[in-house]
Formats: C-alpha cells, structure tokens, sequence
C-alpha cells in the first residue's frame, strides 16, 4: 500500500525565514505533485515533477525529486505572510489516482 | 477550457438523512475520481472511474457510499444514511489517461447534524 509522509505537520515561521518541508513516499514513483489548499477553498497545484532529480521553482517556492530516496522537499525562501495555506504532496498509486500526505499547515508570522 | 463543475457546494443535512453530489469533468476527460477530506485531513480516494467503468472503489464504504458514472461523462456521488463521520469536504477530479494533470473541483462542503 503506497504511503505519503509529510513533516512537519505544523510550521511556524517569520516573515523573512526560510525553511523546507518534506515528503516520503513508501512505493516506486517517478512522479510527484504538490499543491497547495487555502482555507475553505480546492486544490491549486503548484509543481508538477516528473523525474529523477526534476526542479522546479515558482517565486519563493521550489520543489525538488529524489526518486531513489522517495523523497521531494519544498523549501521556502524568504517566506511572505501570502504563502500561509496548507500544502499537500501527493503520489500516483498503480491506477495513477493520487495518494495524498497529511498535509502541512503552514502559518508565516512577522 | 472550463474547470470541473461540482454542485451543490454546500449541504448540511440531518443524520441517517441522504444526499447526493453531482460531478461534471473536463471535457473529454476520461478518468474521474472523488475524494473525501475530512477537515485537517489530505483526501483520501473514494471512487476512480474510467469512462463509465471503476477502476478503484477499495475505499468506498458501500454500505452508506454509491457513485455511477452513467455515459462516462457526469457522476454523482451518494450518501445514504449520513452519519455524522460523513461531514468533510467531497472533492471530484478528472485527467485524462496516459497524461500528467489531474483537475481539482471546488468541492462540496457536506455538514451533517
């Protein structure tokens, strides 16, 4: 059974901080999504990656893929009060439909 | 292109009551799937359709839970008889096979009382 590890749960950070969240994931996969969930509202995806050592960055947010290590990070840089939401990394299982970690509710402070 | 289309997206019933939760994927979007997400929870899948067959339901509590994906276009998910337990947000999504993107909803908030 694919299993989805996030940690931490809960981060609280300053404004200005940087800080990276991580994602296990107990099966062979090569593909991994994040997304991110403000409060009462749907999924927005954020990274989509597809391979081996894949990278990808948006503004403050970049994500990256350790296909060996079932592992993906999402480091924060220079976090702005905008990026508080709760973030979810999520894995195809052998039908392709996503499996999805706990989720990590992230709160920026000043 | 226009999103998934979910409706209602809010419901509060009463207890052992029924409801049901309608779905309208992407146009041409072969796979559907709906997930429940219980508040401070990821979603958890309920039901993976492709087109009007299921591909996955091994986490669908079909005592309470039906789902039918009549035509391989629309679905509706149905709860009956709610129990409280039942109260979370019901997500639908939909990709297309062989792709990479799968398309969120915004969800049905269900309340039960």
């Amino acid at each position: 059974e694919l299993k989805v590890e996030q940690n931490p749960l809960f981060l609280s950070m300053q404004e200005g901080k940087n800080y990276t969240i991580y994602c296990n994931y107990s099966t062979t996969s090569d593909r991994l999504y994040w997304y991110r969930q403000d409060p009462g509202k749907s999924l927005e995806s954020l990274f989509v990656l597809l391979s081996n050592g894949a990278v990808k960055q948006e503004g403050r947010l970049m994500a990256s893929l350790d296909t060996k290590a079932r592992l993906s990070t999402l480091h924060i840089t220079a976090a702005v009060h905008d990026l508080s939401a709760t973030y979810f990394c999520a894995v195809p299982n052998s039908g392709y439909a996503l499996n999805f970690g706990k989720g990590t509710s992230l709160l920026v402070t000043p | 292109e226009a999103g998934v289309a979910q409706s209602p997206r809010y419901k509060i019933i009463e207890k052992r009551q029924s409801v049901a939760f309608w779905c309208n994927p992407i146009s041409g979007h072969a796979t559907l799937y709906w997930y429940q997400q219980i508040l401070g929870q990821g979603p958890k899948l309920l039901i993976q359709f492709q087109n009007n067959g299921v591909v996955d339901d091994s986490q669908l509590p079909k005592d309470r839970f039906s789902a039918e994906r009549l035509k391989g276009v629309d679905s509706t998910l149905k709860i009956q008889p709610a129990k409280l337990e039942d109260s979370a947000v019901y997500l639908c999504a939909s990709s297309q096979i062989g792709r990479q993107f799968y398309y969120f909803g915004p969800g049905t908030r269900l309340t039960v009382t």
